[in-house]
């Protein structure tokens, strides 16, 4: 089992609807949460970083962690076209090293 | 602003060829790691410098070694190429080797193993 799963979609959304991604872990030690957006053969973006439980807010994202439950959630609000993408999460513990969840395919519809 | 300089964008190789990644990361930053990404997979983590040694060693094949030098930048060597190594190689740069140093990844490498 991985230590980080995620769900791969693909997710459609019609353009303006709040998209919510999410992934469980299962190391109590990972301390560092991020999500990553990756276009079609590209590097990935670094699109929110957190490091305690709650909500961090940047313009239409939302990141949301909860480590009791050991899930984190990534929220997109009128989303856009532009927004088609894969998403990744990731996290790590003291270490530099990221592990990352499969990715989910977001295709947002005009 | 500057971002992590990979090359070459893309390499084919045949079966037992040899290759060489090199990655040019951020200005200022001192940590370099490597991930590989296949078809359709998640990146996964091979290894990682900091200040010139090896911090961290992931599922790398013997098969590769990997250094960076004097200026930073990293060079991953790929001996005896096999099919299962075509892959996204993706190096990420960060200031400071801890969990808390924010990694900013390349555009890739696309190595294709005929």
């Amino acid at each position: 089992q991985k230590e980080v799963e995620q769900d791969p979609g693909p997710l459609s959304v019609p353009e303006g609807a709040i998209v919510s991604l999410n992934c469980t872990y299962s190391n109590s030690a990972f301390q560092y949460f991020m999500w990553y957006r990756q276009y079609s053969r590209k590097g990935p973006e670094l699109l929110m970083y957190t490091y305690s439980s709650g909500n961090k807010e940047d313009g239409r994202f939302t990141a949301q962690v909860d480590k009791s439950s050991k899930y984190i959630s990534l929220f997109i609000r009128d989303s856009q076209p532009s927004d088609s993408a894969t998403y990744l999460c990731a996290m790590n513990n003291q270490g530099g090293k990221l592990i990352f969840g499969q990715g989910t395919e977001l295709s947002v519809k005009p | 602003a500057a971002g992590v300089i990979q090359s070459p964008r893309h390499l084919i190789k045949e079966k037992r060829e040899t290759a060489t990644l090199k990655c040019y990361p951020i200005p200022r930053h001192d940590t370099v790691y490597w991930y590989q990404q296949g078809p359709g997979q998640d990146p996964q983590f091979l290894i990682s410098f900091y200040e010139k040694m090896q911090s961290d060693k992931g599922s790398i094949p013997d098969r590769f070694s990997a250094q960076q030098f004097s200026d930073y930048h990293s060079e991953l060597n790929m001996s005896s190429l096999e099919l299962g190594d075509s892959a996204l190689y993706f190096c990420a740069s960060s200031l400071g080797r801890t969990a808390n140093n924010e990694q900013f990844f390349g555009p890739g490498t696309r190595l294709t193993v005929l």
